[in-house]
């Protein structure tokens, strides 16, 4: 089967930087997603790793390493608005479907 | 662009009752899903269809949940009959393949509340 781990819940302070761990377990992968969702709110697209490396999009970046089965969403320059769940997602082999972790609730204080 | 439309916002009903929600994705989108997303746990996938044809439906509970995407746009999500442990937020999301590097717009879901 296919199961994603992610820390329940982060806190940190604005201005910091976070990151925040997930390990995957799947026989095939393509790769992995991140989704932040507000309380109330619908998930959004943060960023994709298909290969192994750091991918960078403004205050927010992701990283990869298969062999390792494991990646983490890097927040920087912590804002009060990045208060939210974040979900690291996959897809395996065909025929194996989407998968979302439990996701990890980041609380920034002042 | 409009982004995905769901309707109803929220819905309460008694169990055994049956429920229907619908769901509009985005213009071009080929790749439709349904999730179920209970309090405090992430988005589980229900149904994925690529047009009008379903690429994946392992974890729909079919002997009381049915979906269909007639044309392949517009899709209905049906639940009859209803149980407690339905309560949770039914998400529609889209998206233009339906691989993973493809980003999924979700809509605002529908909060199914069950008594």
């Amino acid at each position: 089967g296919q199961s994603l781990e992610q820390p329940s819940e982060v806190t940190a302070v604005e201005g910091a930087i976070v990151q925040i761990n997930c390990t995957y377990q799947t026989s095939g992968f393509y790769g992995l997603s991140w989704y932040q969702q507000h309380d109330g709110g619908a998930p959004t697209f943060l960023s994709y790793n298909g290969l192994d490396g750091l991918e960078e999009t403004g205050r927010f970046s992701s990283f990869l390493s298969r062999s390792d089965s494991y990646g983490y969403l890097l927040l920087q320059e912590l804002q009060m608005k990045d208060s939210a769940s974040y979900f690291c997602a996959m897809k395996g082999n065909y025929g194996q479907n989407f998968v979302f972790g439990p996701g990890t609730r980041l609380s920034v204080l002042p | 662009e409009a982004g995905v439309a769901q309707s109803p916002r929220y819905k309460i009903i008694e169990k055994r009752q049956s429920v229907a929600f619908w769901c509009n994705p985005i213009s071009g989108h080929a790749t439709l899903y349904w999730y179920q997303q209970i309090l405090g746990q992430g988005p589980k996938l229900l149904i994925q269809f690529q047009n009008n044809g379903v690429v994946d439906d392992s974890q729909l509970p079919k002997d009381r949940f049915s979906a269909e995407r007639l044309k392949g746009v517009d899709s209905t999500l049906k639940i009859q009959p209803a149980k407690l442990e339905d309560s949770a937020v039914y998400l529609c999301a889209s998206s233009l393949e339906g691989t993973i590097n493809q980003p999924q717009h979700f809509g605002d879901g529908t909060r199914l509340s069950i008594l």
